[in-house]
């Protein structure tokens, strides 16, 4: 199976933009690469997917590198309420989660 | 409203004892997961099934038990064999398990094994 690999932890500032990677240089052709968010206690929210090409949602963009290799999902102004931890997801069958990156927001 | 539901939100057992946690969804998705989570760790695969009547191990299979007898459900078996039962379980649905679409979550079942 296809991994992922992901910064534990990142910080920002309300109202600035984050971007978050994610690496998966064994992605397959048919794989879709999704993200999803989880706070505590609960079940994971999808955020976005796509699968060559950069996509934008009223949540956020997923920006999609040439060779599919990585990928970065871009919140364009953090708030207090993005601070949860993000998972970068290869969908190929299966949803293969990683270990996530904790998104902390400061004030 | 549609949406997967996972019941009961906590539940308490005795070493030894087999327990079993309930995933419903009524949005029509013919792919289901059940995952384990422990404290600060990510979420990992116990099983899946694609369709009714099928379904594969994950990458932690071992002690637990499943069934898909209808495709609106997806009942996790956790048996006297899984050596750390305690873990909070969430299930999780989607139209298929091979192309690009969203999968939905239950809100999770904290379990404890005393």
């Amino acid at each position: 199976d296809a991994k992922t690999t992901q910064p534990n932890s990142m910080e920002s500032n309300e109202e600035e933009p984050v971007h978050l990677p994610c690496n998966h240089s064994t992605i397959s052709g048919t794989d879709y690469i999704h993200w999803y968010r989880q706070l505590p206690s609960q079940g994971p929210e999808y955020v976005i997917h796509g699968l060559t090409s950069n996509v934008n949602n009223r949540m956020a963009s997923l920006a999609i590198a040439e060779d599919r290799k990585s990928s970065t999902l871009i919140l364009h102004r953090a708030t207090l309420r993005d601070a949860a931890v993000y998972y970068c997801i290869l969908q190929g069958g299966k949803l293969i989660f990683g270990q996530g990156t904790e998104l902390s927001v400061k004030p | 409203d549609g949406g997967i539901t996972q019941s009961p939100k906590y539940l308490f057992r005795k070493e030894g004892q087999n327990v079993t946690l309930s995933c419903e969804q009524n949005l029509n998705h013919d792919a289901m997961y059940w995952y384990r989570q422990d404290p600060g760790q990510g979420l990992r695969l116990i099983y899946y099934s694609q369709i009714v009547n099928d379904f594969q191990k994950g990458d932690i299979a071992e002690g637990y038990s499943v069934s898909r007898e209808k495709k609106e459900s997806f009942p996790l078996t956790v048996t006297s064999a899984q050596k750390n039962p305690t873990a909070f379980y969430l299930c999780a649905s989607s139209t298929t398990g091979a192309l690009g679409t969203e999968a939905f979550f239950g809100q999770g079942t904290r379990l404890t094994v005393v």
